[in-house]
């Protein structure tokens, strides 16, 4: 089966860094990947790791150990517009051309001034 | 580039109704998919495809048909509308060679009453 795990709400200041951990179970492994969604709107693509190790690009990182089934996306000198949905998504077994995703529930972050 | 279209972006359906939820792209993705997204659960997977005349079950397809005779639609077919099946609808798409990045429509927020 498929199972993630990640906090359903957050809150942290303008300027702070903060941490969004995500932790998986599923049958198979090929990518872990983290969407933000505003309210309202669509999800889009924020990162993606296949190997472990951390990659980074700009304000925000993502951080993935595939031996402990955990991932955490760090974001850093958070903005008001960075109040959003997390969503953490992993791919399982690779099926023919197939790009399907299995998400976490989301963790809403807060950004507060 | 118009990139993920869906139509209709509203709907209400009475019960035991059918309709087709629209979904096209303009980047000549093979991979397009529906997802649903209810509150205190993730997006979940309903049907995909991975080109033209290839279609196959998500994680939820009961209740719910596809078809894929171009590159570019995937439309969604309720047979039978359930109040179960008030939901928010994303359709998704993305390139084989980057499959790592998956582009999401606007969304359709659909209700059955």
């Amino acid at each position: 089966g498929q199972n993630i795990d990640q906090p359903t709400e957050m809150t942290a200041t303008e300027g702070a860094i903060v941490q969004i951990n995500c932790t998986y179970q599923t049958s198979g492994f090929n990518g872990l990947f983290w969407y933000q969604q505003h309210a309202g709107e669509a999800p889009t693509f924020l990162s993606y790791n296949v190997l472990d190790g951390l990659e980074e690009k700009g304000r925000f990182s993502s951080f993935l150990s595939r031996s402990k089934g955990y991932s955490y996306l760090l974001l850093k000198e958070l903005q008001m517009k960075d109040s959003a949905s997390y969503l953490c998504a992993v791919r399982g077994e690779e099926q023919t051309g197939a790009n399907n995703l299995f998400f976490g529930t989301g963790t809403r972050l807060t950004v507060i001034p | 580039n118009a990139g993920v279209t869906q139509t209709p972006k509203f709907q209400v359906l009475k019960t035991g109704q059918s309709m087709t939820l629209q979904c096209a792209q303009d980047m000549n993705h093979e991979y397009m998919s529906w997802y649903r997204q209810d509150p205190g659960m993730g997006l979940r997977l309903i049907h995909y495809s991975v080109g033209a005349g290839i279609t196959d079950q998500g994680e939820v397809p009961n209740g719910y048909n596809v078809s894929r005779s171009t590159t570019e639609d995937f439309p969604l077919r309720l047979l039978s509308a359930a109040p179960s099946q008030t939901s928010v609808y994303f359709c998704a798409s993305s390139s084989l060679e980057q499959a790592y990045e998956q582009y999401f429509g606007p969304g359709t927020r659909l209700t059955v009453t």
